[in-house]
């Protein structure tokens, strides 16, 4: 069974730049997460998409950060624009039941804004 | 909101020896998730404890739930190079029940 895809798996912009990460879950899983992991930290969810709707943007800065999930499958994952503070691995992670058999994650995109 | 805590942050055992890590959580989780972490790969799920009183078991690694006492424990048992990694244990939190991440305990097992 494949995993989490993700790309790139390294970028590095300057800061006011944009910057799009892409995810492709497991197939068949409805739920879809991306994570912010600052070094040194645990990850912070900033958006859960369950097929293509929001379930959870709480922690999501939307004056600039930007996601969706067109057709329930692969998501993208936006900055724009981005920050010095934004440098940190994104994550994104797919379930089909995570209260049985947790969230499988991708290898994540390290991001460092200079 | 649920808050997560680990303890030690960083671990430096021997290999063959025993030691514990503690995940405490502020409110009520129905369940405890515990991730292995390898430098610069991503997270594997290890366990994942469904009630209290719950008790897994994979190789040299136990997890145990408590949830009356809000406390989650990660035994490793005669450690060996291979076990080094970063723990993260997670609860459920967030308006949807999502995971809410401890800041991880990094492992560093030496011959």
């Amino acid at each position: 069974e494949a995993g989490v895809a993700q790309s790139p798996r390294y970028k590095i912009i300057e800061k006011r730049q944009s910057v799009a990460f892409w995810c492709n879950p497991i197939s068949g899983h409805a739920t879809l997460y991306w994570y912010q992991q600052i070094l040194g930290q645990g990850p912070k969810l900033l958006i859960q998409f369950q097929n293509n709707g929001v379930v959870d943007d709480s922690q999501l800065p939307k004056d600039r950060f930007s996601a969706e999930r067109l057709k329930g499958v692969d998501s993208t994952l936006k900055i724009q624009p981005a920050k010095l503070e934004d440098s940190a691995v994104y994550l994104c992670a797919s379930s089909l039941n995570y209260r049985v058999l947790g969230a499988f994650f991708g290898q994540g995109t390290r991001l460092t804004v200079v | 909101e649920l808050k997560v805590e680990q303890n030690p942050l960083f671990l430096s055992m021997q290999e063959g020896k025993n030691y514990t890590i503690y995940c405490n959580y502020s409110t009520t989780s129905d369940r405890l998730y515990w991730y292995r972490q390898d430098p610069g790969k991503s997270l594997e799920s290890l366990f994942v404890l469904l009630s209290n009183g719950a008790v897994k078991q994979e190789g040299r690694l136990m997890a145990s739930l408590d949830t009356k006492a809000r406390l989650s424990t990660l035994h490793i048992t005669a450690a060996v190079h291979d076990l080094s990694a970063t723990y993260f244990c997670a609860g459920e939190g967030g308006s949807q029940g999502n995971l809410i991440f401890g800041k991880g305990t990094k492992l560093s097992v030496k011959p």
